[in-house]
């Protein structure tokens, strides 16, 4: 079952504007993954925030984590048509065997127009 | 080399075929992945190798078979499968068996089943 939830589900922005997302989980994690995808292909890896992290910057990308409320958001800023894709965010977690497991959420549908 | 490979891109085959897919990674990473992604879902993890050995396999039924032959490699071979089974495919690769580090995905295999 997907724990994470994500909202907006969609969300449309013009060029120049930020674009936020959140995500919420209801068990522990490792760390609090984030993903794009583009038209149904390939996932591509964003930004990784660990639990004992608060805030993680990479280029226009800032992910922050606040574990007391089992949440994370993805704020783009000065979003370009480039970024239309849908955004997942993942709970990184161990299972009781000590495997890695990622658990996708929902994901939000962004849709950037000019 | 920093790409997971999967092929063939696009797959149709009837309910009584036999078919593989293939993924193929040159990382150096240990740990492979096969999801499964559904229009407008999120990716459902299928199983997880860790050092070629099966670690997960999240309850799939048997007509879909993973297969490692070796570090590089990631087969899943499909028989007798149903029309519900038509998703996006999706392989995936990281550094351990851990979620310390992000995925690398994929283009993945559109699969129709007729």
């Amino acid at each position: 079952s997907q724990q994470g939830e994500e909202d907006p589900q969609a969300l449309s922005i013009q060029e120049g504007e930020n674009a936020t997302m959140n995500c919420s989980y209801k068990t522990s994690i490792n760390n609090l993954q984030w993903y794009r995808q583009n038209s149904g292909r390939g996932l591509v890896h964003l930004i990784l925030i660990r639990s004992n992290e608060r805030e993680k910057h990479s280029g226009r990308l800032r992910v922050t984590l606040d574990t007391s409320k089992k949440s994370s958001s993805l704020l783009i800023t000065a979003s370009r048509a480039a970024d239309t894709a849908s955004y997942f965010c993942a709970r990184g977690y161990m299972t009781t065997d000590s495997w890695g497991k990622l658990q996708f959420g929902a994901g939000t549908q962004v849709v950037v127009t000019p | 080399d920093t790409e997971v490979t999967q092929t063939p891109k696009h797959l149709v085959m009837g309910m009584t075929n036999k078919k593989s897919l293939k993924c193929e990674q040159h990382m150096g990473h240990r740990a492979m992945y096969w999801y499964k992604q559904k229009a407008k879902k999120p990716p459902e993890l299928m199983f997880v190798y860790s050092y070629e050995k099966l670690s997960i396999n999240e309850s799939v039924p048997s007509r879909f078979s993973p297969e490692c032959p070796n570090s590089s490699l990631l087969n899943l071979h499909l028989h007798a499968l149903q029309p519900e089974d038509s998703a996006l495919y999706l392989c995936a690769s990281s550094t351990g068996g851990q979620t310390n580090y992000g995925y690398t995905f994929g283009s993945g295999t559109r699969l129709t089943v007729v």
